[in-house]
């Protein structure tokens, strides 16, 4: 596609349970990243991938998240145990690389998760 | 840490008129980017204007301009003759340009929402 693509746009799940969140990002772009939006707030950043590794996870607010990009194109983030203060938005942007060269990051839409 | 702050947290503005979106920031670096967004309702985060620390010259793209002062940290949006497709949420972003290993992450401020009326 076009642009940077989320699946699923909302997702409702229970508190406990296990989520997937998932991100296309554009054909080509070798960085990824991932961040998340409270109701209100700016964005927060979680994590980034170059290729396939997570160059920065320092953004990933505990053990229960966890995000992979296997093949350097799609990554998935994973959280378990869900909890009510993991409702938010998440953001997934990429972009044709990093470093001192400026290479603008494009966002997807979002997922809302909300855990009831 | 960086750290990015917006002080207001609504705005409004008649059509036409000109509104300015305040930012300040803090860091230890010299080299980064600045960034003002947009996030309509749609969540879709758009990039209106970007700004080089290094650069003296202000940004600016078409009815979009921007003030960066960089010994005071602030770095205010100017939007002239204001269009309602000018409301949504208005954020400032900080970027670090080289070194470390998280140059590539986006901090981003609180928001601003700027409503437009006609």
């Amino acid at each position: 596609g076009a642009g940077v693509s989320q699946t699923p746009s909302n997702k409702v799940t229970e508190k406990g349970k296990y989520v997937e969140l998932r991100c296309d990002p554009i054909s080509g772009h070798t960085a990824l990243y991932w961040y998340r939006q409270s109701l209100g707030q700016g964005p927060e950043f979680l994590i980034y991938f170059q290729g396939t590794g997570a160059a920065d996870d320092s953004g990933l607010p505990n053990d229960r998240f966890f995000a992979v990009r296997p093949e350097g194109s799609v990554s998935t983030l994973k959280i378990q145990r869900t909890e009510r203060g993991d409702s938010a938005v998440y953001l997934c942007a990429s972009s044709s690389g990093t470093g001192r060269k400026y290479n603008e990051q494009f966002f997807g839409p979002g997922t809302r998760l909300t855990v009831l | 840490a960086q750290t990015v702050t917006q002080s207001q947290p609504e705005m409004s503005v008649q059509e036409a008129e000109t509104v300015t979106l305040s930012c300040t920031y803090d860091t230890s670096e010299s080299d980064y980017y600045l960034f003002w967004y947009k996030q309509p309702p749609s969540r879709q985060m758009i990039l209106v204007i970007r700004q080089e620390a290094y650069k003296q010259q202000n940004a600016t793209e078409n009815r979009f301009s921007v003030n960066f002062q960089k010994a005071a940290k602030s770095f205010s949006l100017k939007i002239s003759d204001s269009q309602l497709g000018d409301a949504a949420m208005y954020f400032c972003a900080y970027r670090a340009r080289a070194g470390g290993t998280s140059y590539g992450k986006l901090t981003f401020g609180q928001g601003t929402i700027l409503t437009v009326h006609p």
